[in-house]
């Protein structure tokens, strides 16, 4: 079975842009979840979808949204771009099943913000 | 609210000696916890889980670890460290009633020299 992917590896953007991240979960995975990791705080739940609607949400504001296609493939979007925005952005996989399951997670986008 | 802790920011071993990752969690009700290793620019490896049954589970690459109810802990251990085995290491706990949103601890970069 393939893997997580995400797409792109890498991005540069300014103070002020937006962006969309792409995220292919594993063939059969109906959840996908978004996780923002920096050094200084670590990993952050973004938000969950599952079957097209966000299932869960982190603590993060509103310039952060997502979604999820019918064929489970998700993308994120983060708007009026900061600084503070720069990390690393993992897309995470798994079965919506008992007992539960594992998170499979892809290699991520670098996001970086100049 | 459920939350794990990981108390080491860093761990040193020599090779050959054995290793323990420390985690400790806290859950309203039955813990579902996991391992995931993260080698640099990559995403997260599953490891390891526990969800009910004996206190000691065995992963991949060797690893494994101790459930203990009363310490609420889940470390996690290896018998012989390995150079490759120097990695940021994360204990999770799963949400159980929203099964899919999970909470990472800080991480523990463990170094394991020659």
């Amino acid at each position: 079975k393939a893997g997580v992917t995400q797409t792109p590896r890498y991005l540069i953007k300014t103070r002020g842009q937006q962006v969309t991240l792409s995220c292919s979960p594993i063939s059969g995975h109906r959840s996908v979840s978004w996780y923002q990791q920096t050094p200084g705080q670590g990993l952050q739940f973004l938000f969950e979808y599952f079957s097209e609607t966000q299932r869960n949400k982190g603590n993060f504001p509103g310039r952060f949204s997502g979604r999820q296609f019918s064929n489970s493939r998700s993308e994120m979007n983060v708007s009026t771009l900061e600084l503070g925005d720069s990390a690393l952005y993992l897309c995470a996989s798994s079965p919506d099943s008992a007992p539960p399951q594992p998170q499979h997670f892809g290699d991520g986008t670098r996001l970086s913000i100049l | 609210a459920q939350s794990v802790a990981q108390p080491e920011d860093q761990v040193n071993v020599a090779e050959g000696n054995p290793l323990t990752v420390k985690c400790t969690y806290s859950v309203s009700g039955n813990p579902y916890l996991f391992w995931y290793v993260q080698y640099p620019n990559r995403g997260l490896q599953f490891l390891l889980k526990y969800i009910t049954g004996d206190n000691l589970v065995k992963g991949s690459y060797g690893f494994e670890a101790e459930f203990n109810k009363s310490q609420t802990s889940f470390h996690l251990k290896k018998p012989s460290a390995l150079v490759s085995d120097s990695a940021l290491y994360f204990c999770a706990v799963r949400d159980a009633p929203n099964f899919n949103k999970f909470y990472f601890g800080s991480g523990t970069k463990l170094n394991v020299k020659p």
